[in-house]
């Protein structure tokens, strides 16, 4: 089947906004992961969902941001009142759930926050 | 955080030839693995090495793994002009974070044709 979906692929907004992006998993996926990637930072972890439960936040950057994973399928990062450091690439993945296996990532969302 | 570091960070080579990426890394794994990055989005999974290996293949990828050095290192072998790209290693820790990769920061590689 398809592969993992994200949108939108690419998002401009003012700072002091709030956004929300979408991640379509592949199907029968019960891991789903947001990572984000920044020239400052390189590729960071952020949320780790195992079915509808977030067993680990502890990568998200601050009290803006909060995700949720709905039916065990589709999640969405929402982050209030934007900053200019929260402009990144947000990556969703996702993988079967055994731990330690590979994870599938989507083509990722372009924040951008003027 | 960063868990690793690519060794060198931008490579040019010439296509037919090979090019060699190596990573470091400071923790426990339980597995490693290889990522490669088109213009800055998605990611896509190349090869991953458990904990317990010490080399594995791929096509034209040949990735070997120390375990006593901390370090990793990506062979392509007969580089094409579709390898450029940025390849990315990733850990995941052997114990309870199992599940979450930590990312190095990058080897810019240039296949000029």
């Amino acid at each position: 089947g398809a592969g993992v979906s994200q949108s939108p692929s690419n998002k401009v907004t003012e700072k002091g906004k709030d956004v929300e992006l979408r991640c379509d998993p592949i199907s029968g996926h019960t891991a789903l992961y947001w990572y984000r990637q920044s020239l400052g930072q390189g590729l960071e972890f952020l949320i780790y969902f195992q079915g509808n439960s977030a067993p680990d936040k502890s990568g998200l950057p601050s009290d803006r941001f909060s995700a949720e994973r709905t039916g065990g399928s589709v999640s969405t990062l929402t982050i209030q009142r934007t900053q200019q450091e929260d402009s990144a690439v947000y990556l969703c993945a996702s993988s079967l759930g055994r731990r330690g296996g590979e994870q599938f990532f989507g083509p990722g969302t372009r924040l951008t926050v003027l | 955080s960063q868990q690793g570091e690519e060794d060198p960070q931008a490579l040019s080579i010439q296509e037919g030839e090979n090019a060699t990426m190596n990573c470091s890394y400071k923790t426990s794994i339980n597995n490693l693995q290889w990522y490669r990055q088109n213009s800055g989005r998605g990611l896509v999974h190349l090869i991953l090495i458990r904990s317990n290996e010490r080399e594995k293949h791929s096509g034209r990828l040949r990735v070997t793994l120390d375990t006593s050095k901390k370090s990793s290192s990506l062979l392509i072998t007969a580089s094409r002009a579709a390898d450029t790209a940025s390849y990315f290693c990733a850990t995941m820790d052997s114990g309870g974070s199992n599940y979450k990769l930590t990312f190095g920061k990058g080897t810019l590689l240039t296949v000029n044709p």
